[in-house]
């Protein structure tokens, strides 16, 4: 297993388009997490899931974000109607429960 | 929110010891995590502790006080590649989800 990988590694869309983000987690893990990273601070909690269940999403979130996770596999995160506020890191990581949390890489977006 | 409160930034000498503490939100919680993370890269994973007491691990060792909600992070004989910024990361058992705070940015100087 390679770790947990992360569709684009970059993304610039004009403001007001849709993107959509990819996330492959470590195999066995049943746990993803979407987090969203701005310039001298720590992640933000998005969301997570526990195989295909979201079980939280933040009360932040506005309804523009949303997340899948068809099968317990693979993740998506989609955010519509871009603003440039959404310009940020957004890291996705994996674990089993109780265990430690394994990021990708991340998908750096730029809203123009 | 879990109110967690670290550093934002601290300096040390090559060489020398350095502690970060964060404190954290104890309702509901379970253990606690801390990660590093280089400037432009993805946090990785340093330790986690769940008892009270010292975890240690080569030149990193983790503290957790459960009842005061704090732990702390115990860097010896720092190397220039210890320059990073170090995210506390409390987990909790209702909704199981992890939240990091907002990370101590360390710089080590020759």
């Amino acid at each position: 297993d390679t770790g947990v990988s992360q569709d684009p590694r970059h993304k610039i869309t004009k403001r007001g388009q849709n993107v959509t983000f990819r996330c492959d987690p470590i195999s066995e893990h049943n746990r993803l997490y979407w987090y969203r990273q701005t310039l001298g601070q720590g992640p933000e909690f998005l969301t997570y899931f526990q195989n295909e269940a979201q079980l939280e999403k933040s009360r932040l979130l506005s309804d523009r974000f949303s997340a899948e996770r068809p099968k317990g596999s693979f993740s998506t995160l989609e955010i519509q109607r871009t603003e440039q506020g959404d310009s940020a890191m957004y890291l996705c990581a994996s674990s089993l429960a109780r265990q430690e949390a394994f990021f990708g890489q991340g998908t750096r977006l730029t809203v123009v | 929110g879990q109110n967690i409160d670290q550093p934002t930034e601290m300096t040390a000498t090559e060489g020398a010891i350095v502690q970060i503490n964060c404190t954290y939100q104890t309702s509901g919680f379970n253990g606690l995590f801390w990660y590093q993370q280089h400037a432009g890269e993805a946090p990785t994973f340093l330790s986690y502790n769940v008892l009270d007491g010292l975890e240690e691990k080569g030149r990193f060792s983790s503290f957790l006080s459960r009842s005061k909600g704090y732990s702390y992070l115990l860097l010896k004989e720092l190397q220039m590649k210890d320059s990073a910024s170090y995210l506390c990361a409390p987990y909790y058992n209702q909704g199981g989800k992890l939240i990091f705070g907002q990370g101590t940015e360390l710089s080590v100087k020759p």
